[in-house]
């Protein structure tokens, strides 16, 4: 079953803490991206990848990182310098003309 | 650059009545368009795509889309909606060469009422 998997649905953080979000897909794509969502915000872009080993920033990188080790796998890290990471986190990939969404991560600091 | 416009955060109907959900968009670049339903705490799934061709495009659960190059618009319809379409709706482009990266429009929360 193709797809792109997300885990874990829900992650609680404590202030000060890294976290990282997992991001992986079986579609065989080149693109993948993140996308933060808050509510009347629509959705923001944090980083994208074109190609293993290499990434660019996204309108809201700051505080945030990733890596592109492997085609399959797309890591967020949500680091102790985002200020609100409270939100809901959308993982997705390119195909041929539209994205393919993973369900989604709720990042919740306690 | 790009930039997609709904103009409704919100849109109450009643069920089997019909609905609108309207999108603008600016760019300077040729691009697709496409409309994405996102039920609560999932992620988006693609309803309807427009590449090229017809303006009016028909997608999944009933609904279709109509591109209007003159007016830059793509507002999404359904001519009889269920309790079940009540979700969030986003509308997105995308240009159609260089960098895949997708604008999406803040969302309009589509609820349907018994």
């Amino acid at each position: 079953d193709g797809g792109i998997t997300q885990s874990p649905k829900y992650l609680f953080r404590k202030e000060g803490q890294n976290v990282t979000l997992s991001c992986e897909q079986n579609l065989n794509h080149d693109a993948m991206y993140w996308y933060r969502q808050d509510p009347g915000q629509g959705l923001r872009l944090i980083y994208y990848s074109q190609i293993v080993n290499d990434f660019q920033k996204g309108d809201i990188a700051e505080g945030y990182s990733v890596s592109r080790e492997k085609k399959e796998s797309f890591p967020l890290t949500v680091t102790s310098a985002q200020k609100n990471p409270t939100a809901f986190y959308l993982c997705a990939s390119q195909g041929y003309t539209e994205a393919f969404f993973g369900q989604g991560t709720r990042l919740t600091v306690v | 650059a790009q930039s997609v416009t709904q103009l409704d955060s919100q849109v109450p109907v009643f069920e089997e009545a019909p609905v609108e959900l309207r999108c603008n968009y600016s760019s300077s670049v040729s691009v697709y368009l496409f409309w994405y339903v996102q039920y609560p705490n999932q992620g988006l799934q693609l309803l309807l795509k427009y590449l090229s061709g017809s303006t009016l495009v028909k997608g999944i659960n009933g609904f279709e889309a109509e591109f209007n190059k003159s007016q830059t618009s793509f507002h999404l319809r359904k001519p009889s909606v269920h309790i079940s379409d009540t979700a969030e709706y986003f509308c997105a482009v995308s240009p159609t060469s260089g960098t895949y990266k997708y604008i999406f429009g803040t969302g309009t929360r589509l609820k349907v009422l018994a």
